[in-house]
């Protein structure tokens, strides 16, 4: 089962920051958050991913607590293409596979 | 990051009948995974696909249905046997970054309508 909780969906308007947040208050010490995204039946898209300190890419920004059992997910200036689902996963390792384990996920819609 | 193609991009089928997916990697990769997403759903990891070795099965997927061939560090096959509607998904193929295991990367997936 996912470990991460995600509301179901969510609206942002276009030029706005997106603050998606995500739960995972199982965390284990040695286990990373990441964050993907799939726009309408294409292959999931990789976002960012973090540990314990904030990140910062090109796409996004990736805050997560102190205690690590929640995270938000930052998209400075959401435009129409950023509307999609948004998968938060605890990256699980078992038996060397390093496996990802995909949860429901959030749908984000972009107004204009 | 790592360029993942797949073959082929979707396809029509009739019950009782195989489908094999290819998937190449633009360079050599210890693991291998496939996944499917029913219609609506989210992503359920199939098995992983290790060079060399049996490929390991997530609980309710068996080999005899979804068998996997894994001839190198660059491609992969899934066969998805003796469909039946309910098959109908989209196949994805995905594999982590050569050399540093942190990122994982997706195939843009195969569709397949089982009739």
């Amino acid at each position: 089962d996912a470990k991460t909780t995600q509301p179901t969906s969510m609206d942002c308007a276009e030029g706005r920051a997106a603050n998606l947040p995500c739960n995972h208050s199982t965390i284990s010490g040695n286990e990373y958050v990441y964050w993907y995204r799939q726009i309408h039946s294409q292959g999931p898209q990789y976002i960012i991913h973090g540990l314990k300190n904030n990140e910062t890419n090109e796409m996004a920004s990736l805050i997560i607590t102190e205690d690590r059992k929640s995270s938000t997910l930052i998209l400075p200036h959401a435009t129409l293409r950023d509307t999609a689902v948004y998968y938060c996963i605890v990256r699980v390792a078992g038996g060397g596979s390093e496996k990802l384990v995909f949860g429901k996920g959030m749908k984000l819609t972009v107004n204009p | 990051s790592a360029v993942i193609s797949q073959k082929p991009s979707r396809d029509i089928c009739q019950r009782g009948t195989s489908l094999t997916i290819q998937c190449q990697v633009d360079s050599q990769v210890t693991m291998m995974f496939w996944y499917r997403q029913q219609p609506g759903q989210s992503l359920t990891l199939i098995a992983t696909a290790n060079q060399g070795s049996e490929a390991t099965y997530e609980s309710g997927f068996v080999i005899d249905k979804f068998p996997i061939s894994r001839p190198n560090l660059t491609f992969s096959t899934l066969t998805v046997s003796n469909m039946s509607p309910e098959d109908s998904s989209i196949y994805l193929c995905s594999t982590w970054t050569s050399g540093r295991q942190e990122t994982q990367y997706f195939g843009p997936g195969t569709r397949l309508l089982v009739l």
